[in-house]
């Protein structure tokens, strides 16, 4: 996961309340994604963005929200809409040949 | 529609063991596919990746697959296992679209918890 930072490693959110999970990467990709993890699951799509100042919805866009005002950064945003956030979130960035390069992770629990 | 299935959803073995993580995938057209492996409360890091060249792919910490086309299928394995090779494992291809265009997005496997015993 060298060269890409996701912050906090862990978060609490309460309930109705937003939160913004941070990705910053240091590899000069152009894209980045952000997928959600739950046990037996597999990762799941949420956004991704193949330029900056764009981004498409993925598999479960639902509930968040993203922005790409920096080619180094690709913040999501779980809203109060998503009714079951409590998930592990991962960053990640496409190099060469297809290839994605992860971030460490953010764990998200609700209090 | 492009998808992955790997068989297992939970491998053990024994240290020194061999081991075989087993993939099968979907795809009209030639994929790209790579082999993750996670260690629990870490990011995801790359083992190997197909992308059409040599069908017998090496990558780190003596891990290998083989691409075979007339089986879909792109089986992880090693000739001997460590206690640090505990992991989930997640196969995974390249999402294509008509023509073989890449969207750039990746299709999971559902991942196989590999256990080593001592």
């Amino acid at each position: 996961d060298g060269g890409i930072t996701q912050s906090p490693k862990y978060l609490f959110r309460k309930e109705g309340q937003n939160v913004t999970l941070s990705c910053e990467q240091n590899l000069n990709h152009d894209a980045m994604y952000w997928y959600r993890q739950d046990p037996g699951q597999g990762l799941r799509l949420i956004y991704y963005s193949q330029i900056v100042n764009d981004f498409q919805k993925g598999d479960i866009a639902e509930g968040y929200s993203v922005s790409r005002e920096k080619k180094e950064s690709f913040p999501l945003t779980v809203t109060s809409a998503q009714k079951n956030p409590t998930a592990f979130y991962l960053c990640a960035t496409k190099g060469q040949a297809e290839t994605q390069y992860f971030g460490p992770g953010t764990r998200l629990l609700v209090l | 529609a492009q998808s992955v299935t790997q068989l297992d959803s939970h491998v053990s073995v024994s240290e020194g063991t061999p081991v075989l993580l087993r993939c099968n995938y979907s795809s009209s057209y030639s994929p790209s596919l790579f082999w993750y492996v996670q260690h629990p409360n870490k990011g995801l890091q790359l083992l190997l990746k197909y992308t059409s060249a040599a069908t017998l792919v090496k990558g780190i910490n003596g891990f290998e697959a083989e691409f075979k086309k007339s089986e879909t299928s792109f089986h992880l394995t090693k000739p001997s296992a460590h206690m640090s090779d505990a992991a989930e494992y997640f196969c995974v291809v390249n999402l294509l679209g008509a023509g073989g265009t890449s969207y750039g997005k990746l299709t999971f496997g559902q991942g196989t918890i590999l256990t080593v015993h001592p």
